[in-house]
Protein backbone atom coordinates (compact mmCIF):
# COMPACT_ATOMS: atom_id res chain seq x y z
CA UNK A 1 0.00 0.00 0.00
CA UNK A 2 1.18 3.37 -0.91
CA UNK A 3 1.64 6.14 1.58
CA UNK A 4 1.31 9.67 1.37
CA UNK A 5 2.91 12.32 4.35
CA UNK A 6 2.84 15.99 4.70
CA UNK A 7 4.78 16.91 7.93
CA UNK A 8 3.36 20.95 7.66
CA UNK A 9 0.18 20.43 9.32
CA UNK A 10 -0.09 24.57 8.66
CA UNK A 11 2.00 27.30 7.51
CA UNK A 12 2.37 31.13 6.60
CA UNK A 13 4.04 33.15 4.03
CA UNK A 14 3.98 36.98 3.37
CA UNK A 15 2.66 38.02 0.33
CA UNK A 16 5.20 37.84 -2.49
CA UNK A 17 7.49 35.96 -0.58
CA UNK A 18 8.37 31.82 -1.80
CA UNK A 19 7.40 29.17 0.02
CA UNK A 20 7.78 25.32 0.13
CA UNK A 21 5.41 22.59 0.90
CA UNK A 22 6.64 19.43 1.54
CA UNK A 23 5.72 15.63 0.57
CA UNK A 24 7.30 12.56 1.21
CA UNK A 25 5.58 9.06 0.22
CA UNK A 26 6.07 5.74 0.10
CA UNK A 27 5.65 3.08 -2.77
CA UNK A 28 7.19 -0.11 -3.79
CA UNK A 29 5.80 0.85 -7.48
CA UNK A 30 8.40 2.39 -10.23
CA UNK A 31 5.90 3.84 -12.43
CA UNK A 32 3.40 6.40 -10.69
CA UNK A 33 2.16 10.13 -10.74
CA UNK A 34 2.02 12.71 -8.23
CA UNK A 35 0.05 15.60 -7.78
CA UNK A 36 -0.77 18.98 -5.69
CA UNK A 37 -4.41 19.90 -5.06
CA UNK A 38 -5.41 23.03 -3.85
CA UNK A 39 -8.46 23.56 -2.00
CA UNK A 40 -9.79 26.89 -0.97
CA UNK A 41 -12.48 27.90 1.07
CA UNK A 42 -14.68 27.39 -1.96
CA UNK A 43 -14.10 23.66 -1.36
CA UNK A 44 -13.41 22.74 -5.00
CA UNK A 45 -10.12 20.53 -5.00
CA UNK A 46 -8.31 22.23 -8.44
CA UNK A 47 -5.30 20.49 -9.52
CA UNK A 48 -2.01 22.37 -9.35
CA UNK A 49 0.64 20.48 -11.10
CA UNK A 50 1.71 16.53 -12.01
CA UNK A 51 4.66 14.84 -11.82
CA UNK A 52 4.96 11.36 -13.71
CA UNK A 53 7.62 9.47 -11.96
CA UNK A 54 9.87 8.37 -15.05
CA UNK A 55 10.34 11.78 -16.00
CA UNK A 56 13.79 13.52 -14.49
CA UNK A 57 12.38 17.06 -15.51
CA UNK A 58 10.75 18.33 -12.49
CA UNK A 59 7.24 19.97 -13.58
CA UNK A 60 6.33 23.40 -13.16
CA UNK A 61 3.19 25.51 -13.87
CA UNK A 62 3.52 29.53 -13.89
CA UNK A 63 4.25 30.59 -10.34
CA UNK A 64 4.35 26.73 -8.91
CA UNK A 65 7.14 24.44 -9.52
CA UNK A 66 8.04 21.18 -8.23
CA UNK A 67 11.22 19.26 -6.72
CA UNK A 68 11.08 15.86 -7.41
CA UNK A 69 13.43 13.63 -5.52
CA UNK A 70 12.71 10.42 -6.91
CA UNK A 71 15.33 8.01 -4.87
CA UNK A 72 14.28 9.68 -1.43
CA UNK A 73 10.63 9.69 -2.17
CA UNK A 74 10.20 13.57 -1.69
CA UNK A 75 7.92 15.75 -3.53
CA UNK A 76 8.07 19.24 -2.32
CA UNK A 77 5.93 22.11 -4.28
CA UNK A 78 7.13 25.95 -4.27
CA UNK A 79 5.09 28.71 -4.89
CA UNK A 80 6.70 31.51 -5.72
CA UNK A 81 5.66 35.57 -5.80
CA UNK A 82 2.78 34.00 -2.99
CA UNK A 83 -0.79 35.95 -3.78
CA UNK A 84 -2.89 36.49 -1.09
CA UNK A 85 -5.09 33.80 -3.84
CA UNK A 86 -3.09 31.06 -2.71
CA UNK A 87 -4.30 30.79 0.81
CA UNK A 88 -5.84 27.35 0.32
CA UNK A 89 -5.40 23.91 1.96
CA UNK A 90 -3.14 21.73 -0.20
CA UNK A 91 -2.80 18.57 -0.51
CA UNK A 92 -0.22 15.85 -1.99
CA UNK A 93 -1.28 12.72 -4.14
CA UNK A 94 0.17 9.65 -5.22
CA UNK A 95 -1.48 7.54 -7.85
CA UNK A 96 -0.06 4.29 -9.10
CA UNK A 97 -0.30 4.18 -13.45
CA UNK A 98 -0.87 0.37 -13.69
CA UNK A 99 -3.74 -0.90 -14.94
CA UNK A 100 -6.90 -0.33 -12.99
CA UNK A 101 -5.55 2.50 -11.36
CA UNK A 102 -8.11 4.74 -10.43
CA UNK A 103 -7.32 5.86 -6.63
CA UNK A 104 -5.79 8.57 -5.58
CA UNK A 105 -3.80 8.17 -1.95
CA UNK A 106 -3.67 11.77 -0.32
CA UNK A 107 -1.57 13.53 2.49
CA UNK A 108 -3.37 15.06 5.20
CA UNK A 109 -2.87 18.12 3.63
CA UNK A 110 -0.87 21.42 4.55
CA UNK A 111 -3.33 24.68 5.80
CA UNK A 112 -1.14 27.64 3.62
CA UNK A 113 -2.22 30.92 4.81
CA UNK A 114 -0.69 33.90 2.84
CA UNK A 115 -0.47 37.09 4.82
CA UNK A 116 -0.83 40.90 3.42
CA UNK B 1 -16.76 23.48 -20.67
CA UNK B 2 -14.69 22.36 -17.74
CA UNK B 3 -16.87 22.04 -14.90
CA UNK B 4 -18.03 19.48 -12.41
CA UNK B 5 -21.31 20.81 -11.57
CA UNK B 6 -22.89 19.03 -7.88
CA UNK B 7 -26.41 19.59 -6.57
CA UNK B 8 -27.58 20.72 -4.22
CA UNK B 9 -24.60 22.66 -2.66
CA UNK B 10 -25.97 22.53 1.37
CA UNK B 11 -28.36 19.67 2.68
CA UNK B 12 -29.63 18.82 5.74
CA UNK B 13 -31.21 15.46 6.34
CA UNK B 14 -33.10 13.09 9.40
CA UNK B 15 -31.51 9.67 9.60
CA UNK B 16 -35.48 8.65 7.85
CA UNK B 17 -35.06 10.64 4.83
CA UNK B 18 -34.46 9.32 1.56
CA UNK B 19 -32.04 12.16 -0.86
CA UNK B 20 -29.71 12.39 -3.68
CA UNK B 21 -26.70 14.34 -4.73
CA UNK B 22 -26.61 14.83 -8.36
CA UNK B 23 -23.18 15.71 -10.38
CA UNK B 24 -22.99 16.52 -14.02
CA UNK B 25 -20.22 16.94 -16.48
CA UNK B 26 -20.21 17.63 -20.54
CA UNK B 27 -16.48 17.25 -21.11
CA UNK B 28 -17.05 13.84 -22.41
CA UNK B 29 -15.23 12.13 -19.48
CA UNK B 30 -16.12 8.54 -19.09
CA UNK B 31 -14.90 7.99 -15.55
CA UNK B 32 -16.13 9.41 -12.75
CA UNK B 33 -16.34 9.19 -8.81
CA UNK B 34 -17.86 10.19 -5.75
CA UNK B 35 -15.08 10.67 -2.19
CA UNK B 36 -16.24 11.64 1.06
CA UNK B 37 -14.49 14.20 3.14
CA UNK B 38 -14.91 14.78 6.33
CA UNK B 39 -13.65 18.22 8.36
CA UNK B 40 -9.91 18.81 7.92
CA UNK B 41 -9.13 15.20 6.75
CA UNK B 42 -8.29 14.33 2.91
CA UNK B 43 -11.07 13.02 0.64
CA UNK B 44 -11.53 9.10 0.57
CA UNK B 45 -12.84 7.45 -2.11
CA UNK B 46 -16.39 5.93 -2.64
CA UNK B 47 -17.47 4.95 -6.11
CA UNK B 48 -15.38 4.78 -9.62
CA UNK B 49 -18.01 4.39 -12.24
CA UNK B 50 -15.99 3.79 -15.78
CA UNK B 51 -18.00 3.51 -18.82
CA UNK B 52 -21.03 4.04 -16.80
CA UNK B 53 -20.12 0.62 -14.92
CA UNK B 54 -19.68 0.41 -10.87
CA UNK B 55 -15.54 -0.19 -11.31
CA UNK B 56 -15.10 0.25 -7.54
CA UNK B 57 -16.70 -0.32 -4.33
CA UNK B 58 -14.50 0.64 -1.34
CA UNK B 59 -16.31 -0.99 1.22
CA UNK B 60 -18.62 1.80 1.43
CA UNK B 61 -22.58 0.88 3.48
CA UNK B 62 -25.74 0.18 1.54
CA UNK B 63 -26.85 3.22 2.93
CA UNK B 64 -24.88 4.97 0.16
CA UNK B 65 -26.48 3.96 -3.43
CA UNK B 66 -24.57 5.12 -6.54
CA UNK B 67 -26.13 5.23 -9.68
CA UNK B 68 -24.60 6.59 -13.43
CA UNK B 69 -27.65 6.82 -15.69
CA UNK B 70 -25.40 8.13 -18.48
CA UNK B 71 -21.79 9.17 -19.81
CA UNK B 72 -22.72 12.85 -18.11
CA UNK B 73 -24.60 12.31 -14.84
CA UNK B 74 -23.46 10.62 -11.66
CA UNK B 75 -25.97 10.00 -8.83
CA UNK B 76 -25.88 9.15 -5.10
CA UNK B 77 -28.38 8.14 -3.04
CA UNK B 78 -28.72 8.29 0.32
CA UNK B 79 -30.96 6.46 2.72
CA UNK B 80 -31.15 6.37 6.52
CA UNK B 81 -27.88 7.95 7.32
CA UNK B 82 -26.14 8.18 10.61
CA UNK B 83 -24.39 11.48 12.01
CA UNK B 84 -21.50 10.40 11.32
CA UNK B 85 -22.44 10.41 7.41
CA UNK B 86 -22.13 14.04 7.91
CA UNK B 87 -19.42 15.70 5.51
CA UNK B 88 -18.82 16.96 1.90
CA UNK B 89 -18.97 14.98 -0.64
CA UNK B 90 -16.38 15.54 -4.17
CA UNK B 91 -17.59 14.46 -7.48
CA UNK B 92 -14.79 13.97 -9.69
CA UNK B 93 -14.42 13.06 -13.57
CA UNK B 94 -11.91 12.16 -15.57
CA UNK B 95 -11.20 11.41 -19.57
CA UNK B 96 -10.42 7.73 -18.65
CA UNK B 97 -9.85 5.21 -15.88
CA UNK B 98 -6.49 6.62 -14.93
CA UNK B 99 -7.25 9.68 -13.55
CA UNK B 100 -4.42 11.95 -14.59
CA UNK B 101 -6.37 14.90 -15.12
CA UNK B 102 -9.04 14.53 -13.00
CA UNK B 103 -11.46 17.52 -11.92
CA UNK B 104 -13.38 17.95 -9.04
CA UNK B 105 -16.97 19.31 -8.12
CA UNK B 106 -17.10 22.16 -5.45
CA UNK B 107 -19.11 19.36 -3.26
CA UNK B 108 -21.85 18.92 -1.31
CA UNK B 109 -21.74 19.45 1.95
CA UNK B 110 -24.49 16.89 3.93
CA UNK B 111 -25.49 17.11 7.27
CA UNK B 112 -27.87 14.40 9.11
CA UNK B 113 -29.78 15.25 12.09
Amino acid sequence: AQTVTQSQPEMSVQEAETVTLSCTYDTSESNYYLFWYKQPPSRQMILVIRQEAYKQQNATENRFSVNFQKAAKSFSLKISDSQLGDTAMYFCAFMNSGAGSYQLTFGKGTKLSVIP
Amino acid sequence: DTEVTQTPKHLVMGMTNKKSLKCEQHMGHRAMYWYKQKAKKPPELMFVYSYEKLSINESVPSRFSPECPNSSLLNLHLHALQPEDSALYLCASSPSQVNTEAFFGQGTRLTVV
